[in-house]
Formats: C-alpha cells, structure tokens, sequence
C-alpha cells in the first residue's frame, strides 16, 4: 500500500501544452510539499501545503499552479509549458512540516518538453 | 533560505573501501537529515540529528552533526555495492518552516 503516490510517473509532452501530476498521500499527514529535481539531482522546494493552506510559495513562475482539495491531495498544474521545466518533480508529505520533519517521497514524475 | 553544500559530488570506490560525506552551511540548523535516493525512486530518510555534536550510528553508517549545528558528516564504513546512491542531507531552517537540501553525493560502490 503505497504511502505517497504520484501520477503520471512518466509525461512527455510538446512546448506550449498544460500538463497536471496528481499526489496522494495516506499517511494522514498534515502538510504535503512539491520539490523539483533537476538534470545535476538538485531537490528545491516550490510549494508546501499544510492542511489544505499554502505556506510556502518560493520564486516558482506563475505558469506553476498547485492544488489542494483535501488534505490528503496536492496536485500541480503547469500551463505553457517550457523547455527549462524538464526535470522530475516529486511530492511529499511530513506530519508537522513546520518543524521540519521526516519527509516521506512519492516515486517521482519524470517530466520531458520537447 | 540557508544553504547547504555537499561535498564531494561524486564518489566512486571499490567494495571495503571506507567514506565520508560532507555537509557544511555558514547558517546554523535546528535540525539535520541524511536520505539516500535510488534511479527512480524518491529519496528515503535514514536518521534526523538535532543536538550539536549527536553522533548516530546505523549498521555501517555513522553520521554526525556539528558542535556548532553548522555541518555534518556520513561516514561509511567497509562499504558494498548495495550502498550504491545518490546521498542527501537537508537541514531544518531554524524558523521552522522548511527542510533545504544540499546538491546530493552520488556514490557507487564497485564489487
């Protein structure tokens, strides 16, 4: 029983077009996160939700829209899609993430703009 | 946001060898994770340490956080393929509200 999903797991796509990757969580956490991995394996973080309200929001462009509906989901949207948004974006979920806690990963989604 | 850089990028050894990873900030943290990510998959806690100078110890793997919760280190010891990863530390920012992590070790241990 997977803890943190993630779909797709794999999405490629041409410039210009709007993608969504949906995350689950059923760990009953209260904060979930999106975290950007790039080609060097650099993890930054983009948002952190903590039931259901947006607490952090880093330099991300406004192309970057994430979701909350309950607490146990966290889905990012991306319009215009650009060459530079090509990485793997993974999802998280920690109990108390405003102390900093364990974070649990979904597997990644590997996204490709060609 | 504080910074944290890990050193050396890359490592590449032959099986028994020993290791030790680096992590080092000018900014103090309340608290420090090591996780260990595999091709595919997201990254995996393996131990949080909090009070400066803790020393934790798991099978093989030591890790140590600074007197001064500026840096810490992973020490591998007589290390096997099976430890083959990319490492990462991440500290908690002493406001509370976020984890930073550093660029990653990737280590591959040869047989």
């Amino acid at each position: 029983d997977t803890a943190v999903s993630q779909t797709p797991k794999y999405l490629v796509t041409q410039m210009g077009n709007d993608k969504s990757i949906k995350c689950e969580q059923n760990l009953g956490h209260d904060t979930m996160y999106w975290y950007k991995q790039d080609s060097k394996k650099f993890l930054k973080i983009m948002f952190s939700y903590n039931n259901k309200e947006l607490i952090i929001n880093e330099t991300v462009p406004n192309r970057f829209s994430p979701k909350s509906p309950d607490k146990a989901h966290l889905n990012l949207h991306i319009n215009s899609l650009e060459l530079g948004d090509s990485a793997v974006y993974f999802c998280a979920s920690s109990q108390n993430g405003l102390f900093g806690g364990e974070l649990f990963f979904g597997e990644g989604s590997r996204l490709t703009v060609l | 946001t504080q910074l944290l850089e890990q050193s050396p990028q890359f490592l590449s050894i032959q099986e028994g060898e020993n290791l030790t990873v680096y992590c080092n900030s000018s900014s103090v943290f309340s608290s420090l994770q090591w996780y260990r990510q595999e091709p595919g998959e997201g990254p995996v806690l393996l131990v949080t340490v909090v009070t400066g100078g803790e020393v934790k110890k798991l099978k093989r793997l030591t890790f140590q956080f600074g007197d001064a919760r500026k840096d810490s280190s992973l020490h591998i010891t007589a290390a096997q393929p099976g430890d083959t990863g990319l490492y990462l530390c991440a500290g908690g920012e002493t406001s509370g509200s976020r984890l930073t992590f550093g660029e990653g070790t990737q280590l591959t241990v040869n047989p």
